[in-house]
């Protein structure tokens, strides 16, 4: 069966300081991956999304990365976080393709505060 | 960007009553539309994906419809147990897009 693990669950950082969280897939190949955000009182926004290795789409200007150095592995990174970035990062996957009818299976999530 | 509005974005109700919440996309180039369940300290696990106007979907005591020419779905919630409180999101795609998620109904069932 598939799982997906996403860490690490908690981070507090200070702003202007960097971040990386990590989320991996397995019990599948050539997943469609995603990074959601779900900001204080509001609802999950699309961050990144990527079809394969080394593709990576954005939905959103900001001063977050994604890259996906492997089929299952991927990864959410800034070099110097602002205080805006505070949040609840979901990493998702879904089979490949786009007829939407694929759904999400979400990590546990990660919950970043940056001070 | 699309919109999808969510209603009401909280409820409370007691054990025992059924409930429904709405939630309302754009009409145009419709694929599918997804509910997700999310309960505190989880992750969003999928309820249904609905992609035919009319569809309706059922899981238990809860169940969805799909208008798609209006552009609004309704999940119901027979016989609201504490369990079922949550936060539900509906999730839109349509061509060409991934999928745009709503604010989220967040539903407090007390017993």
């Amino acid at each position: 069966s598939q799982t997906i693990h996403q860490w690490p669950a908690t981070l507090v950082q200070p702003v202007g300081s960097p971040l990386s969280l990590e989320c991996t897939v397995e019990g599948t190949s050539n997943p469609n991956l995603y990074w959601y955000r779900q900001a204080a009182g509001r609802g999950l926004q699309l961050l990144f999304y990527s079809v394969g290795i080394g593709q990576i789409s954005s939905e959103v200007p900001q001063n977050l990365s994604a890259s996906r150095p492997q089929d299952r592995q991927f990864i959410l990174s800034s070099k110097k976080l602002l205080l805006s970035d505070s949040g609840f990062y979901l990493c998702a996957w879904s089979a490949l393709g786009r007829s939407g009818a694929n759904v999400l299976t979400f990590g546990a999530g990660s919950r970043l505060t940056v001070l | 960007i699309l919109n999808v509005e969510q209603s009401p974005q909280s409820l409370h109700v007691q054990e025992g009553d059924s409930t429904n919440f709405t939630c309302s996309f754009p009409s145009s180039n419709f694929y599918a539309l997804h509910w997700y369940r999310w309960e505190t300290a989880k992750s969003p696990e999928a309820l249904f994906v609905m992609t035919l106007n009319g569809d309706e979907k059922k899981k238990g005591r809860i169940s969805a419809t799909l208008n798609t020419k209006e552009g609004y779905s309704y999940l119901y919630i027979k016989g609201s147990q504490p369990e079922d409180s949550a936060t539900y999101l509906c999730a839109f795609y349509n061509a060409g897009n991934m999928l745009t998620f709503g604010g989220g109904t967040r539903l407090m069932v007390k017993p």
